[in-house]
């Protein structure tokens, strides 16, 4: 498969805790993207890392790319309940077409 | 608010029925991607289009179709419609004009399509 992966497929931490999420995916990319959905809403853009980059923050979020692994990992510090949703990796491939292409998701679960 | 307009957010409809869903891009964005998203699966991308051309295509159904006019705003119609077809449609847009394809997808609400 092209798309990505994430891993793992669901997460459940205690408030306050670190999340970290992963995304691997088998062709060259232009960029990757990750995206939060709350259950049956639309999805949020969250950070998109281009492929010539390695490391990008956005408030509590750090995502870090490594193109030689083909792999992303996306931290959210501090988790709040509010970070309960399910979180998408997204890639466009290089030098194709401009498929934007969703792995399957992580669920996350924020306990109190 | 992504700027991405879907209509309507819900559908209820009987099978074999034909629906048109509807999704205005963020204002100056040049592409639109439609997505399906089943109960609890990830979003299956279904076609794309570019400045009102097809520009990328992927498990989309033959009874599936879709158009981008030229202002802009694309529609996706779903005909002969099956009970498995219900589901949630996202509609995206990206390339503002003038920045290239490199950049970030806006996501609308959904539609949320249920088939009796």
């Amino acid at each position: 498969s092209q798309q990505g992966e994430e891993d793992p497929q669901a997460l459940s931490i205690q408030e306050g805790e670190n999340a970290t999420m992963n995304c691997s995916y088998k062709t060259s990319i232009n960029n990757l993207q990750w995206y939060r959905q709350n259950s049956g809403r639309g999805l949020v853009h969250l950070i998109l890392i281009r492929s010539n980059e390695r490391e990008k923050h956005s408030g509590r979020l750090r995502v870090t790319l490594d193109t030689s692994k083909k792999s992303s990992s996306l931290l959210i510090t501090a988790s709040r309940a509010a970070d309960t949703a399910s979180y998408f990796c997204a890639i466009r491939r290089m030098n194709r077409d401009d498929k934007i292409i969703f792995g399957k998701g992580t669920r996350l679960h924020i306990l109190p | 608010d992504s700027g991405v307009t879907q209509t309507p957010k819900h559908l209820i409809t009987a099978t074999g029925q034909r629906v048109t869903l509807r999704c205005s891009p963020r204002s100056g964005d040049l592409s639109v991607y439609w997505y399906q998203q089943s109960l609890d699966q990830g979003l299956q991308f279904l076609i794309q289009y570019y400045n009102g051309e097809e520009r990328a295509k992927g498990n989309i159904l033959e009874r599936f179709s879709a158009q981008q006019f030229p202002d802009l705003h694309s529609e996706l119609n779903l005909s002969s419609l099956e009970l498995g077809d219900s589901a949630l449609y996202f509609c995206a847009s990206s390339a503002p004009r003038g920045q290239g394809a490199n950049t970030e997808a806006f996501f609308g609400q959904g539609t949320r399509l249920t088939v009796v």
